[in-house]
């Protein structure tokens, strides 16, 4: 089944406290992006990666990491968490064309206390 | 200007009527627009994908893009209680797939 896989779904941590959530795609798809969603703002872009080795900022990028070692593989890191960074997290996949559907993973909502 | 502006609040609509809602974008060099569902809690799902002017039909669901005003729209015929979702607007420019806040429509039986 064609999908995009994050871990965990849902995630209560401190302050400060190094974290990664992980986000797998099967479809072979070069384009990988991660936002953050919250009440009123909507999605907003986090960061986001055309290939292999290529990423790029987002809207709201501070505060996190992403690498792109594979390209199945599309991680976000958060060196150390704060409150502010509380929020419903997802992560999408598409093919290199950008007028082509992006799937979304299932969502990760993560809490910091 | 916010990149992609969902400016209508909650919409109610009657079992079987229209529900209507609009989109308007900054960036003019944008290729590519899509409505996204998305039930609470779960994550959005591609309803409609549009890429020139004029309209374009896929069952219940009518998107129009008018890129001289910038501007898409979609229109849901003969609503039903399952179309209650929060719709968002997305629009692909510059390799960025930016959306909306949104527009929740509430199908009243």
């Amino acid at each position: 089944e064609a999908q995009v896989t994050q871990n965990p779904r849902y995630l209560i941590t401190v302050t400060g406290k190094k974290l990664t959530v992980t986000c797998s795609q099967n479809m072979n798809h070069e384009y990988m992006s991660w936002y953050r969603q919250d009440p009123g703002l909507g999605l907003r872009q986090i960061y986001y990666s055309m290939n292999v080795e290529v990423t790029d900022k987002g809207d709201v990028p501070e505060g996190y990491k992403v690498s792109r070692k594979e390209k199945r593989n599309f991680p976000l890191i958060l060196e150390s968490p704060s409150p502010n960074q509380t929020s419903l997290y997802f992560c999408a996949s598409r093919p290199g064309n950008p007028n082509t559907e992006a799937f979304f993973g299932q969502g990760t909502r993560l809490t910091v206390v | 200007q916010k990149e992609v502006e969902q400016n209508s609040g909650p919409l109610s609509v009657p079992e079987g009527a229209i529900a209507s809602l609009n989109c308007t974008y900054s960036d003019r060099v944008s290729q590519s627009f899509f409505w996204y569902r998305q039930y609470s809690g779960k994550s959005p799902e591609l309803i409609m994908s549009i890429y020139s002017n004029g309209d374009k039909e896929d069952g219940r669901f009518t998107a129009q893009l008018n890129k001289a005003s910038q501007y898409v729209s979609l229109l849901i015929r003969d609503s039903q209680p399952s179309d209650s979702a929060t719709y968002l607007c997305a629009v692909n420019g510059n390799n960025r797939l930016a959306f909306g806040k949104g527009n929740q429509v509430v199908v009243i039986p």
